[in-house]
């Protein structure tokens, strides 16, 4: 299993400006996912994170409104830029057990999220 | 194109048994994730099927047929907490998780 935590838990923030959103994961993983779900919504794949390369985002998603870093094995960042009220929804971080794609049965987990909302 | 259906909402009636159905089409198949999550909360990991037939785990069962594209979770004796969104995914050939847009599960005393 993986443990995950994300700062911050909500924010509200102003059009306008950036919001960068920690995750935190226990053990090393390969890739980690960024998620959106807007209410009442389901889960939305914003991008892959890969440790030591770019992040693969998709279709929708592009770097310059939601760049990540992906420095080390454990962490992972998605900052929202230039918000609009558009990006207020909820924002997850997710792993899969097996570490990298491919090798199932594996359980993905994720983390506690992050309530955004733009005004 | 890669789609997955599932009921918006259902009632059920505390200690019956209520039965989520989830049909989908996508490029390739993995797997079938079936997800709980309570309003404002992460979702958590019920079920993974991958071969045909019922997985049972407790309280909680997921069903698979690959042929038809089509799988279902079923709850026995229903308790007020399983009042929930539950989320049905599918892995495709690229191993991305494919989301339905859950069914919101409200038991009733």
């Amino acid at each position: 299993s993986a443990v995950i935590s994300q700062k911050p838990s909500r924010d509200i923030c102003q059009r306008g400006t950036s919001l960068t959103i920690q995750c935190q994961v226990d053990s090393q993983v390969t890739m980690m996912f960024w998620y959106r779900q807007q209410p009442g919504q389901s889960l939305t794949l914003i991008a892959t994170a890969n440790q030591g390369s770019e992040a693969t985002y998709e279709s929708g998603f592009v770097i310059d409104k939601f760049p990540i870093s992906r420095p080390n094995l454990t962490f992972s960042t998605l900052t929202v830029s230039n918000m609009s009220p558009e990006d207020s929804s909820i924002y997850l971080c997710s792993v899969d057990t097996a570490g990298t794609s491919g090798r199932a049965p594996y359980e993905q987990y994720f983390g506690p999220g992050t309530r955004l909302t733009v005004t | 194109g890669q789609n997955i259906d599932q009921p918006t909402e259902m009632t059920a009636t505390e200690g019956a048994i209520v039965q989520i159905n989830c049909t989908y089409q996508t490029s390739g198949f993995n797997g079938l994730f079936w997800y709980q999550q309570h309003a404002g909360e992460a979702p958590t990991f019920l079920s993974y099927n991958v071969l045909d037939g019922l997985e049972e785990k407790g309280r909680f069962s997921s069903f698979l047929s690959r042929s038809k594209g089509y799988s279902y979770l079923l709850l026995k004796e229903l308790q007020m907490k399983d009042s929930a969104s539950y989320l049905c995914a599918a892995l495709d050939s690229n191993y991305q998780l494919i989301w339905g847009a859950g069914t919101k599960l409200i038991i009733k005393p």
